[in-house]
């Protein structure tokens, strides 16, 4: 079974700073894994994928994330936090071409 | 744009009651999932549907749910005789087989209110 831990529910960060949202994953087979920010009320939006092909993924927003498989990790970073970066950060992990499963979030503050 | 839409946004019902969403994918998309979002929690799949043959559901779909892509097009989520506990939001997402991974699409969300 392949399942996902995000360590920190809430993590606050300055406006500027460098944001860090950690997500460690279990699978059994090679995994492909994603992060997605929710803004209140509304759906999920893709931040960016892993697909095998690097191991340093870049997405929107000025969001990245590094595949680990050494410590199993897919920590998503972005160097400089904008007020705006302010939401929910899920990440999940999927076998090839099915469902999904989510971490429980992490809510992102961004203090001025 | 024509991205996931789902109906409706909001529904506050008595417990008892039976509801019904709707949820209308990207149109080229042949996999249509459901996903069930409590507050501080992560979506957490109920079932998915490739063309109209729902292919797997979770655990937490229970007798009372009942999920259908008629025509593999729309789908509709079922509750019925709801329960407080089954207050969350509704999440629908859609995705295109043969990139793999496929990319799942989200929806607004339907938030379930019982009374």
């Amino acid at each position: 079974a392949q399942s996902v831990t995000q360590l920190g529910s809430h993590v606050s960060v300055s406006e500027g700073a460098l944001v860090l949202l950690r997500c460690n994953y279990s699978s059994s087979v090679p995994p492909y894994l994603f992060w997605y920010v929710q803004y209140p009320n509304q759906g999920l939006q893709l931040l960016l994928k892993y697909t095998s092909a690097a191991t340093l993924v870049k997405g929107i927003n000025g969001f990245e994330a590094e595949f680990k498989k050494s410590e199993t990790s897919f920590h998503l970073t972005k160097p400089s936090a904008h007020m705006s970066d302010a939401a929910e950060y899920f990440c999940a992990v999927s076998p090839p071409d099915n469902d999904m499963r989510f971490g429980a979030g992490t809510r992102l503050t961004v203090k001025p | 744009d024509t991205g996931v839409s789902q109906n409706p946004r909001h529904k506050i019902t008595k417990r008892g009651q039976n509801v019904t969403f709707r949820c209308d994918p990207i149109s080229e998309h042949n996999r249509l999932y459901w996903y069930r979002q409590t507050l501080g929690q992560g979506p957490e799949f109920l079932t998915y549907f490739q063309n109209e043959a729902q292919l797997e559901k979770s655990r937490l779909l229970s007798d009372r749910f009942s999920a259908e892509r008629p025509k593999g097009s729309f789908s509709t989520l079922e509750i019925q005789r709801t329960e407080q506990g089954d207050s969350a939001m509704y999440l629908c997402a859609s995705s295109l087989t043969g990139l793999a991974p496929s990319t799942q699409y989200f929806g607004p969300g339907t938030r379930l209110l019982v009374l």
